[in-house]
């Protein structure tokens, strides 16, 4: 079963702009990680949110977490043409050893 | 540079044939684990294992298993491949207790015909 959920599916911006990507999960967690995905490669890992923080930087990436609303959106800035790639985000809920569940995607495209 | 090594990049194997899936880590993590990932489904956990000797199911562990005879080897194992096992196979691994997330390996795309 699906955990996470990304939203859109597919974005399409160009290049300089801000991309943002959502991510909504079903069950309480103990972390939210984002991952990026270069067209048929491995997924590498981006930032890792704990439930107890409710906002996260690294470099141009910011990640917000909302475990109320159970969501978590990841935001973009300056967006460069070597941002186009996959993005998955991935929950844990095991309280103990990690075990993650990814959502299918948010396919991003930067415009040159 | 730590990583995560699979074996093959490509592979066509036909119905019927055991597949064989080598993952290779060099971070002396406690944990590894295989997903299969198919257009519009994302990720898919197979098995996992937190320990040598160890091995948890999955989501879809039917029609595989695995094995970790050495902590930095983890081998997928398809018995009798069949072609709705055509995917591209993806292995990580991470660290037990950190947190950090997890580092994958390029994919094996298997082709099976």
């Amino acid at each position: 079963s699906q955990q996470g959920e990304e939203d859109p599916q597919a974005l399409s911006i160009q290049e300089g702009e801000n991309a943002t990507m959502n991510c909504s999960y079903k069950t309480s967690i103990n972390n939210l990680q984002w991952y990026r995905q270069n067209s048929g490669r491995g997924l590498v890992h981006l930032i890792l949110i704990r439930s107890n923080e409710r906002e996260k930087h690294s470099g141009r990436l910011r990640v917000t977490l909302d475990t109320s609303k159970k969501s978590s959106s990841l935001l973009i800035t300056a967006s460069r043409a070597a941002d186009t790639a996959s993005y998955f985000c991935a929950t844990d809920t095991n309280f103990g050893n990690e075990k993650l569940t990814f959502g299918t995607g948010t396919r991003l495209t930067i415009i040159p | 540079d730590v990583k995560v090594t699979q074996s093959s990049r490509y592979l066509v194997k036909r119905t019927g044939e055991k597949v064989f899936l080598e993952c290779v880590q060099d971070m002396d993590h406690e944990n590894m684990f295989w997903y299969r990932q198919d257009p519009g489904l994302g990720l898919r956990l197979i098995y996992f294992s937190y320990d040598v000797k160890m091995k948890e199911k999955g989501d879809i562990p039917e029609g595989y298993s695995v094995s970790r005879e050495k902590k930095e080897r983890f081998s997928l194992i398809l018995e009798s491949a069949s072609t709705n096992q055509t995917s591209m196979y993806l292995c990580a691994s991470s660290s037990q207790g950190q947190g950090d997330g997890y580092t994958f390996g390029s994919g094996t795309r298997l082709t099976v015909v």
